[in-house]
């Protein structure tokens, strides 16, 4: 077990909807990562927080957005959503800002049907 | 677009053989290595981790050694267990000044037979 936690587990919607995946770090880290893995594009990142703060984008869409809140869980926000979008989406965390072991959650599949 | 390349293979080792997963990273920049491994359903688990100012790393029954001239990244284990079968990932970090994003190779399955 990581200690992050994410929820929730599996979600399937449809085309055009929006959703909400929500990420708690470890207890003591302050930095929060979300990626994207799908079978055609593996592990892609997507956005980096650090104590409240974005501190690197990936290629995430204008469809996407997150947020890190002060209590430091985060949230994944995926609106308008396509068929290309159903992926595992991991959130990861870590004590600090980087070059250090980022420690992933279990994903959340999503399934746009 | 910008990758960490493994060439998708997948090794087949006896248990109790030493298994060796190379990966070739594409950016001379890069200041930090890591190692995951991913077992089915579940998310990639941290494995080693090396710098840039170092050329190997031990761990428990994992070594990783970091060849920049040639740009390459290898983990080796020892004594392969039943339990080490996975998905193994190698990642790289450009730069702590753009955060601490990670970029994935494409991942090596290893199957270790009883």
């Amino acid at each position: 077990d990581s200690g992050v936690t994410q929820t929730p587990k599996h979600l399937i919607t449809a085309t055009g909807q929006r959703v909400t995946l929500r990420c708690s770090p470890r207890s003591g880290d302050l930095s929060v990562y979300w990626y994207q893995q799908s079978l055609d594009q593996g592990l892609q990142f997507l956005i980096h927080y650090y104590n409240g703060e974005e501190r690197a984008k990936g290629n995430i869409l204008e469809r996407f957005s997150a947020q890190q809140f002060p209590d430091l869980h985060s949230e994944l926000n995926l609106s308008s959503l396509e068929l290309g979008d159903s992926a595992l989406y991991f959130c990861a965390s870590s004590v600090g800002p980087g070059f250090e072991p980022q420690h992933f959650g279990d994903g959340t599949r999503l399934s746009i049907l | 677009g910008e990758s960490v390349g493994l060439h998708l293979p997948t090794l087949s080792v006896q248990e109790g053989d030493n298994s060796i997963i190379n990966c070739a990273y594409s950016n001379s920049a890069s200041d930090y290595f890591i190692w995951y491994k991913q077992e089915s359903g579940k998310g990639p688990q941290f494995i080693i981790d090396i710098r840039s100012n170092m050329d190997k790393r031990q761990g428990q029954r994992v070594t990783v050694l970091l060849n920049k001239t040639v740009k390459h990244l290898s983990l080796q284990i020892a004594a392969t267990q039943p339990g080490d079968s996975a998905v193994y990932f190698c990642a790289e970090a450009l730069s702590k000044a753009l955060g601490g994003k990670l970029i994935f190779g494409q991942g090596t399955e290893l199957s270790v037979k009883p």
